[in-house]
């Protein structure tokens, strides 16, 4: 069981808004440490997947190149990804990231598949 | 641009060690703003960052505590790569693991911006 906690899957049509949660702890969102977010898109090859790809850092930053259809937001002891705007090449799997000080390490979330209907 | 090149054998012997090689193009190793991580992805375990290694006026090594009895990440400086050595593996090792830079001065801000292709490892005899 991952120390960040992300629902399994999400939907939704092209065009509309879907969310990602990710749930802590006061050990880590709730102690103030920033989230990260990460896609990583389909498998290209048998029993091998795309290497995830940072797409949010610091809570609501967007790397180079990302569309600001991506936005992120942090409140508390949790986190959320938004996808405005739904596009058929948003299908793939979304993780949290962040800080945990009692575990001293950095952590991931579950993972959230997003499928485009 | 920076990219990561991963290599190792796909396939080891259960209690022996597992060994994957991560070379890097457009920055370098001995870094000072960068760390050089590994991580892995299995169905069971999820995302699990390992450890890494950086260079602040020396070097210095980092691991999670699931694995740190028996790993080892050691760099390379005139071949500009690192290296991760986990030791005694079992099919509980087996894995998608990645190599990837880690940015941020402090751990709250340590996000991983790139991130080699990935190399399944699978622990069996």
């Amino acid at each position: 069981q991952s120390v960040l906690t992300q629902p399994p899957s999400v939907s939704g049509a092209p065009g509309q808004r879907v969310t990602i949660s990710c749930t802590g702890s006061s050990s880590n969102i709730g102690a103030s440490y920033n989230v990260h977010w990460y896609q990583q898109l389909p498998r290209t090859a048998p029993k091998l997947r795309t290497a995830p790809k940072l797409l949010i850092y610091d809570n609501n930053n967007r790397p180079s190149g990302v569309p600001d259809r991506f936005s992120g937001s942090k409140s508390g002891t949790s986190a959320s990804l938004a996808i405005t705007g739904l596009q058929a090449e948003d299908e793939a799997d979304y993780y949290c990231q962040s800080f945990d000080s009692s575990l001293d390490a950095w952590v991931f979330g579950g993972g959230t598949k997003v499928t485009v209907l | 641009q920076v990219q990561m090149q991963q290599s190792g054998p796909g396939l080891v012997q259960p209690s022996q060690t597992l060994s994957l090689t991560c070379a890097i193009s457009g920055d370098s190793v001995s870094s000072k703003s960068a760390a050089w991580n590994w991580i892995r992805q299995s169905p069971w375990r999820g995302l699990e960052w390992l450890g890494r290694t950086f260079y602040r006026s020396k070097w210095h090594n980092e691991y999670a505590v699931s694995v740190k009895s028996r790993i080892t990440i050691n760099s390379d400086t005139s071949r500009n790569q690192f290296s991760l050595q986990l030791n005694s593996v079992t099919p509980e090792d087996t894995a998608v693991y990645y190599c990837a830079r880690g940015m941020g001065n402090t751990p709250g801000s340590y996000n991983f911006d790139y991130w080699g292709q990935g190399s399944l490892v699978t622990v069996s005899s």
